[in-house]
């Protein structure tokens, strides 16, 4: 099974529309992250969150929001889309603790605004 | 900004070749990560190296990493064309665990 998971992989929509990134994890990290790839390929974190806190980037405008509803999942949700959101976006997990600081990524979800 | 910087930007070498990356950094850091990213697909990690190591071995892969320079390369030994990829050093600092990454390297290892 796939460690990290996101749906949809593929997102068209109308700018100023609101719209959710979902991802899901079954390795039981305790952080997990939500990263932007733009189209010269550019991968920049855009939150990090484990049940103690959540670290936001401060580039990231307040209309990105990251919603944990359990442990598994930390879905990323869109208010009023704009053309410049149009990139790859990658959920990855992790922990935030010991020696084992490496990351597994989702496989990207696609985004394109009009 | 990006954190790091990596050279070439892009390297196409014959199949049986080695591939070399650059990777340069800015502040001071806990590790260095590096990172291959198939065309359409996630990234897959490759090889860590923490900050009093110099050098590190897996596989086809050697890591180096000289944090007077702020920097490490990757050597893909025998390059194969499944090593066509990109690929990105990724530092970490602080207890966030936060990967700051470099611009990527375009690998293409031709048949």
């Amino acid at each position: 099974d796939t460690a990290v998971s996101q749906t949809p992989k593929y997102l068209v929509t109308q700018m100023g529309n609101d719209k959710s990134i979902k991802c899901e994890q079954n390795l039981g990290h305790d952080t997990m992250y939500w990263y932007k790839q733009d189209s010269k390929k550019f991968l920049k974190i855009m939150f990090s969150y484990n049940n103690k806190e959540l670290i936001i980037n401060e580039t990231v405008p307040n209309r990105f929001s990251p919603k944990s509803p359990d442990k598994a999942h930390l879905n990323l949700h869109i208010n009023s889309l704009e053309l410049g959101d149009s990139a790859v976006y990658f959920c990855a997990i992790g922990t935030s603790g010991g020696l084992r600081e490496t990351q597994y990524f989702g496989p990207g979800t696609r985004l394109l605004v009009l | 900004s990006q954190q790091g910087e990596e050279d070439p930007q892009a390297l196409s070498i014959q199949e049986g070749e080695n591939a070399t990356m650059n990777c340069s950094y800015k502040t001071s850091i806990n590790n260095l990560q590096w990172y291959r990213q198939n065309s359409g697909r996630g990234l897959v990690h490759l090889i860590l190296i923490r900050s009093n190591e110099r050098e590190k071995h897996s596989g086809r892969l050697r890591v180096t990493l000289d944090t007077s320079k702020k920097s490490s390369s990757l050597l893909i030994t025998a390059s194969r064309a499944a090593d066509t990829a990109s690929y990105f050093c990724a530092t970490v600092k602080g207890s966030a665990r936060q990967l700051t990454f470099g611009s990527g390297t375009q690998l293409t290892v031709l048949p």
